[in-house]
């Protein structure tokens, strides 16, 4: 069965302060990783796309890079408007997408 | 861009009503998921649907039934409603199925409250 677990649950930062958070994942005949920013009350917002180990993409201040086990989204100095909940999800061979709990990113100005 | 349009944005019903939510995907998708997120939860997958065709099934229950139209367009149907049907519920839509197209891009949702 198609598993994600992410850490941490939550994260505080400074703004400025860099970090990184980890998505883990277990599944059959990865087709992709995806990593998706979540604001309260509204619907996941699509970020990167991941499709084999040593891939990387950036977006801004964004990063996402992907082992054969699991997927970093690096947060480079952030700012109070990057706070969010940021939600992986893998694609197995079975095609449906299965989500991770998410990192609730809170930045401090 | 065109995103993916959901309606309504807010229901509420009573328990055993009936709930009728409407999906409108990014033109030219023609794939369609629903999803369920409950209070602090991530998403959990209810159904899809490629080309009109029920494609896959999640954790959907007997209650709900869906459809994928002429136009792509979908409706989730759900019959009975419970409290714990009480969530937001997600549309998104993607281009096909070849895997560099999966890419799912969600809509605002519909916020659904059951008394």
């Amino acid at each position: 069965e198609d598993q994600v677990t992410q850490s941490p649950e939550a994260l505080r930062l400074q703004e400025g302060e860099s970090s990184s958070l980890n998505c883990s994942y277990t599944v059959s005949g990865l087709r992709g990783l995806f990593w998706y920013r979540q604001d309260p009350g509204k619907g996941p917002e699509f970020l990167f796309t991941l499709y084999s180990a040593g891939e990387e993409k950036e977006k801004e201040r964004l990063k996402a890079t992907l082992t054969k086990k699991e997927s970093f989204l690096h947060i480079t100095a952030p700012k109070p408007e990057d706070s969010a909940t940021y939600l992986c999800a893998v694609q197995g061979g079975g095609q449906n997408f299965v989500f991770g709990p998410g990192t609730r990113l809170s930045v401090l100005p | 861009a065109a995103g993916v349009i959901q309606s309504p944005r807010h229901l509420i019903k009573e328990k055993r009503e009936t709930a009728t939510l409407k999906c409108y995907p990014i033109p030219r998708h023609d794939t369609v998921y629903w999803y369920q997120q409950g209070p602090g939860q991530d998403p959990q997958f209810l159904i899809s649907f490629y080309e009109k065709m029920q494609s896959d099934k999640g954790s959907i229950p007997d209650r709900f039934s869906a459809q994928q139209f002429s136009d792509y367009h979908s409706e989730l149907n759900m019959s009975s409603l419970e409290l714990g049907d009480s969530a937001l519920y997600f549309c998104a839509s993607s281009l096909g199925r070849l895997a560099a197209q999966e890419t799912q891009y969600f809509g605002p949702g519909t916020r659904l409250l059951v008394l």
